[in-house]
């Protein structure tokens, strides 16, 4: 069974920085793209980026360019959503995704983990 | 324009019928891929590409498009199906992560 286990809950300050992770499992891991998805409270759901851990290639939604970072490691079948500086606005539940394919062009998130909540809070 | 407009609510009586729209531009040269999310869950997919139903996905659930516009039609509405739905595909300028805003639906 294909699984996405997301790390806990973060409670941080305006500035600090924060990794999250994802732990996937029951697939090769480097044979899919893997990313991630924000829904801030009781809001819609935002693309922030994929990134394929065979390369480490990335794609990210404009918005989100600049200001977070993916990575992986292999060794581990882990995904991470790095920030170096938060801010309150970045306060939602998180999504890490796998991509199943790519349709046409467009990916097909097939597996969703259950989502990390991050608040940012002074 | 690189944005995906859905309706934010709609209504529909216990085994009718219900058409969801995503317009958007891009539309024109992607497909929208659906997803549904219950209160305190995590989305699911119920429609990618063409119109393919992952499996456990009644076939109540399918897709069509014309234009720009992705349509998501639920033959028969059942009580379970009262979620939000959100449409999702790709822009023309290379963003791959496009989402609609979401229509909450409620079956009456």
């Amino acid at each position: 069974e294909v699984q996405l286990v997301m790390s806990a809950a973060e409670v941080k300050k305006p500035g600090q920085s924060l990794n999250i992770s994802c732990q996937a499992s029951g697939y090769i891991f480097t044979n899919h793209w893997i990313g991630w998805v924000r829904q801030m409270p009781g809001k819609g759901l935002e693309g922030v980026g994929i990134i394929f851990p065979g390369d480490s290639q990335t794609r990210f939604s404009p918005s989100f360019q600049g200001h977070v970072t993916l990575s992986v490691d292999k060794s581990a079948n882990t995904a991470y959503l790095h920030w170096s500086s938060l801010r309150a606005s970045d306060t939602g539940m998180y999504y890490c995704v796998r991509v199943g394919s790519f349709e046409s062009g467009v990916p097909y998130m097939d597996v969703w983990g259950k989502g990390t909540t991050v608040i940012v809070t002074s | 324009s690189s944005e995906l407009t859905q309706d934010p609510a709609v209504s529909v009586a216990l085994g009718q019928t219900v058409r969801l729209t995503c317009q958007g531009d891009s539309l024109r040269n992607f497909y929208a891929t659906w997803y549904q999310q219950r209160p305190g869950q995590a989305p699911t997919v119920v429609i990618y590409g063409r119109n393919t139903r992952p499996s456990g996905v009644p076939d109540r659930f399918s897709a069509s498009r014309s234009g720009n516009t992705a349509s998501l039609t639920i033959s028969g509405a059942q009580a379970d199906d009262e979620a939000d739905y959100f449409c999702h595909s790709r822009d023309n300028n290379g963003n791959l992560l496009l989402f609609g805003g979401g229509t909450r639906l409620t079956v009456l």
